[in-house]
């Protein structure tokens, strides 16, 4: 069965501080994709990164960074320099493709609470 | 561009009366259309998706349905609402893939309506 986990429920880091968000999944396929979203206060989900199966290179955008390891199956999200504007609810999701399936699993969700 | 609306963004419904909820897209034809819901301090669950106009299929049964009236015009429904339907209801909507409806891509959210039964 396909399953994501997000272990960490709320991490709370001072600003400045890197804080890694984990995500390990689970699934059969051979090819599939990984998501992170993150959900503002506000509510509405925010599409970070969508990275597919065959592609296991890093990824690094502004203060954000992904690591996607097919290995031990985890696509870890991380923050460099967090501020508070980062504090957010954060979902990892996967989504199957030679299953015919179209729709995401979601984590339950990391809450990140940056401290001023 | 596109985007996506929903409305309303907040209500307050008693226990046992209708409900509707609406979801419009706009700047993209043939799209992939979902209903999640978000209990509070939960993850997200998928209610129903929908592949066309009149095609809907529902994830989980439930006391809620679906309709797509238009290509992109998506309506959460229920004719009598319990206290569990209370939650976060977001739409989404992703490209059509290939096949039978099968989508890859990225599904962008709505701004969500909070429902509160009482």
């Amino acid at each position: 069965a396909q399953k994501v986990t997000q272990a960490q429920t709320e991490i709370s880091v001072v600003e400045k501080e890197d804080v890694t968000l984990d995500c390990v999944y689970e699934t059969r396929d051979t090819t599939y994709y990984l998501f992170w979203y993150k959900q503002p206060p506000s509510g509405e989900l925010v599409f970070l990164i969508r990275r597919n199966s065959f592609d296991e290179q890093n990824e690094i955008s502004g203060r954000y960074s992904w690591n996607f390891q097919k290995s031990t199956s985890s696509f870890n999200f991380t923050i460099t320099a967090s501020q508070v504007v980062d504090s957010a609810v954060y979902f990892c999701a996967l989504s199957e493709g030679t299953s015919g399936t179209y729709k995401y699993i979601f984590g339950t969700g990391t809450r990140l609470k940056v401290l001023a | 561009s596109q985007t996506i609306h929903q409305w309303p963004a907040t209500l307050v419904q008693p226990v046992g009366s209708p409900l509707s909820l609406e979801c419009t897209v706009e700047g993209t034809s043939n799209p992939n259309l979902y209903w999640y819901r978000q209990a509070a301090g939960r993850g997200l669950q998928l209610l129903f998706y929908s592949v066309g106009i009149g095609q809907i299929s529902s994830e989980v049964p439930q006391n809620l349905s679906a309709s797509r009236p238009q290509d992109r015009q998506f309506i959460l429904s229920s004719k009598k609402l319990l206290l569990s339907d209370s939650g976060f209801y977001l739409c989404a909507w992703s490209k059509r893939g290939w096949g039978a409806g099968v989508s890859l891509d990225t599904q962008y959210f709505g701004p969500g309506t909070r429902l509160t039964v009482l």
